[in-house]
């Protein structure tokens, strides 16, 4: 069975500094996707990485996945207070039901002045 | 931008009550999903289709039910609405396999 996690789960970072989101996977994949959420709204698809090695950039954040790691990263660099929501990894899973997603749990980040 | 619809955006009603959501999509994708979410939490699949006439339940188990007689429309529906039932109820559709879900904007369902 797929297990998705990520962390940090919770995470408060200054305006101007840098961090990095994690998001481990358990089970062979080549598929993942992430998301953002603000409150009350619904899923934006940030990001699509479908190889071992992608890496994907938009404006602060840059996405990358190891599939032999099973880990796929997503750093912000130099945040602002926009970048305030929380974000999701989503792995494709070839197993039981095959051709969902599975979620994490999501990182809400706060991004303070 | 992707075209998915969801109504209603809120609703409170009471215990027993039957409830239709509706999804609604106009980018002809043959893939459609319902999800569940608390606020704050992860969002766990009820139920997928994968076209016309097919429908399956998804990794959370759940007392909706589905129906896919178009395309472009997956509604659930309870029969008879509980308050576990209330929650963040999402719909996505999907195109060609390597593109992402695309998301509603969501039911916030709240039952008394």
């Amino acid at each position: 069975e797929l297990k998705v996690e990520q962390n940090p789960l919770f995470l408060s970072m200054q305006e101007g500094k840098n961090y990095t989101i994690y998001c481990n996977y358990s089970t062979t994949s080549d598929r993942l996707y992430w998301y953002r959420q603000d409150p009350g709204k619904s899923l934006e698809s940030l990001f699509v990485l479908l190889s071992n090695g992608a890496v994907k950039q938009e404006g602060r954040l840059m996405a990358s996945l190891d599939t032999k790691a099973r880990l796929s990263t997503l750093h912000i660099t130099a945040a602002v207070h926009d970048l305030s929501a929380t974000y999701f990894c989503a792995v494709m899973n070839y197993g039981g039901s095959q051709g969902n997603l599975i979620f994490g749990k999501g990182t809400k980040l706060s991004v303070k002045p | 931008e992707a075209d998915i619809y969801q109504t209603p955006r809120y609703l409170v009603i009471g215990t027993g009550k039957k409830i239709t959501l509706e999804c609604s999509q106009t980018m002809g994708h043959d893939k459609m999903y319902w999800y569940q979410q608390d606020p704050g939490m992860e969002l766990h699949l009820i139920h997928y289709s994968y076209g016309v006439n097919s429908t399956e339940k998804g990794d959370l188990s759940s007392e909706s039910t589905v129906s896919r007689i178009r395309t472009e429309h997956f509604p659930l529906t309870l029969e008879s609405a509980r308050p576990s039932h209330t929650s963040q109820y999402l719909c996505a559709s999907r195109g060609q396999p390597n593109q992402p879900q695309h998301f509603g904007d969501g039911t916030r369902l709240s039952i008394l």
